[in-house]
């Protein structure tokens, strides 16, 4: 069964400063996606960022950056250079052939100014 | 291009009542999931729909219902309501409903059950 772990319930990070939310994973594909979502009070789901497992290169958008490593089957997120409206719940997800987005329990991060 | 859409934003309801709770999709998109988010359960997946097929289906009861109609707009029922189906219920809408595409989301409908 697909499951998704995110073992670090809150983060907090200063503003300008960088911060590593983990994520680990287990599928028995080889070809897959993963992504990163944010969450933040507003309660709307925001795509951050997508990783395709066959792409040796790590995905980057903008401040957001991952850490895949395959064989470990983790996918770490960086945010650089934080920012007060970084402040949210990150979710990491992926999802099955059949579509279906399995999500971790999600990392609160705080962003102190 | 308008994002997803769920209405109603907030819905309170008493137990052994019913609910109906609505998806439209973002323009072009054939594939519509639902999910429940509580603080104990997290995100947990309910179904997806495709084309007006019900493609997949997460571990619920059956009081737990959907459709798809044929612009892809999608309804959630909920049938004899209980008091733990209070939580934050997203609907997601991607364009084929493959894995590499992701998914959008809308900003959730909140159904508190008294």
């Amino acid at each position: 069964a697909q499951t998704v772990t995110q073992s670090q319930p809150e983060m907090s990070v200063q503003e300008a400063e960088t911060v590593t939310l983990s994520c680990t994973y287990d599928t028995s594909e080889s070809d897959y996606y993963l992504f990163w979502y944010k969450q933040p009070p507003s309660r709307q789901m925001i795509l951050v960022i997508r990783q395709e497992a066959y792409k040796q290169q790590n995905a980057t958008e903008n401040r957001f950056s991952v850490n895949f490593q395959k064989a470990a089957k983790s996918f770490s997120l960086k945010i650089s250079d934080s920012q007060l409206g970084d402040a949210a719940m990150y979710f990491c997800a992926y999802p099955n052939t059949g579509n279906q987005f399995y999500f971790g329990t999600g990392t609160s991060l705080t962003v102190i100014p | 291009k308008a994002g997803v859409t769920q209405t109603p934003r907030y819905l309170i309801k008493t137990r052994g009542q019913q609910v109906t709770l609505s998806c439209s999709p973002i323009s072009g998109h054939r594939s519509v999931s639902w999910y429940q988010q509580t603080p104990g359960q997290g995100l947990q997946f309910l179904f997806e729909y495709f084309s007006e097929t019900q493609r997949n289906k997460g571990n619920f009861p059956g009081r737990f219902s959907g459709r798809q109609f044929s612009n892809s707009r999608s309804e959630m029922n909920v049938s004899t309501l209980e008091l733990g189906d209070s939580a934050l219920y997203l609907c997601a809408s991607s364009l084929g409903g493959q894995a590499n595409q992701p998914q959008h989301f809308g900003d959730g409908t909140r159904l508190s059950i008294l």
